[in-house]
């Protein structure tokens, strides 16, 4: 009965690599996120979206692609990985407006070598 | 634009002594205002949120905060601290107009026994 589940917890590539990182969220939320935590612990915003629709792009390459399917579902697929793509990926929802807690998901460890 | 920091980066307690985790944000309105904690390898719980009323709130695991806006603070308190408690504590503002919550830099709680 996890909440917001995200696969997968570790990921170890290889640089020029596509990979992809999977997220749902089962409580009925309208809004889903991408954090990106980096080696500093230091937490930032990637994307936002709301029933399908991005809200939120905080200036992140291009080669990261976000795509919900659903309102219950927003993947991050990442392009041509570069050794500074290493950090851990925090998936959230919630419902919309800044007033709202955001559940978060475990978190992916990302290692490009 | 809104920031918050959190001016401690590391924290060493014994384990039953008082504990206080500094947080002060900059937001031109109202600020909504949480806590979350991220255990090792996990990821972020929410401990407590404040959006209006009460400036005293509690939360979940003995934690209270209280919301100081003329020193634009929100402290996170704890009487005593247990061992369990040694965790990456995050202060966090969010707002009525976005969908983002921006993040403190962190601060590392260790717990001695």
């Amino acid at each position: 009965d996890t909440a917001v589940s995200q696969t997968p917890k570790y990921l170890v590539t290889q640089m020029g690599n596509d990979k992809s990182i999977k997220c749902e969220q089962n409580l009925g939320h309208d809004t889903m996120y991408w954090y990106k935590q980096d080696s500093k612990k230091f937490l930032k915003i990637m994307f936002s979206y709301n029933n399908k629709e991005l809200i939120i792009n905080e200036t992140v390459p291009n080669r990261f692609s976000p795509k919900s399917p659903d309102k219950a579902h927003l993947n991050l697929h990442i392009n041509s990985l570069e050794l500074g793509d290493s950090a851990v990926y925090f998936c959230a929802s919630s419902h919309r407006g800044g007033e709202i807690e955001a559940f978060f998901g475990q978190g992916t460890r990302l290692t490009v070598v | 634009a809104q920031s918050v920091t959190q001016p401690d980066i590391h924290i060493t307690v014994s384990e039953g002594a008082s504990l206080e985790l500094r947080c002060n944000y900059s937001y031109g309105a109202t600020p909504y205002l949480f806590w979350y904690v991220q255990s090792p390898g996990q990821g972020l719980q929410l401990l407590l949120k404040y959006f209006s009323g009460d400036t005293l709130v509690q939360g979940i695991k003995g934690f209270e905060a209280e919301f100081k806006r003329s020193q634009s603070s929100f402290n996170l308190r704890k009487p005593s601290v247990h061992w369990s408690d040694a965790a990456e504590y995050f202060c966090a503002v969010g707002a009525l107009d976005t969908d983002k919550l921006i993040f403190g830099t962190g601060t590392r709680l260790q717990v001695f026994p």
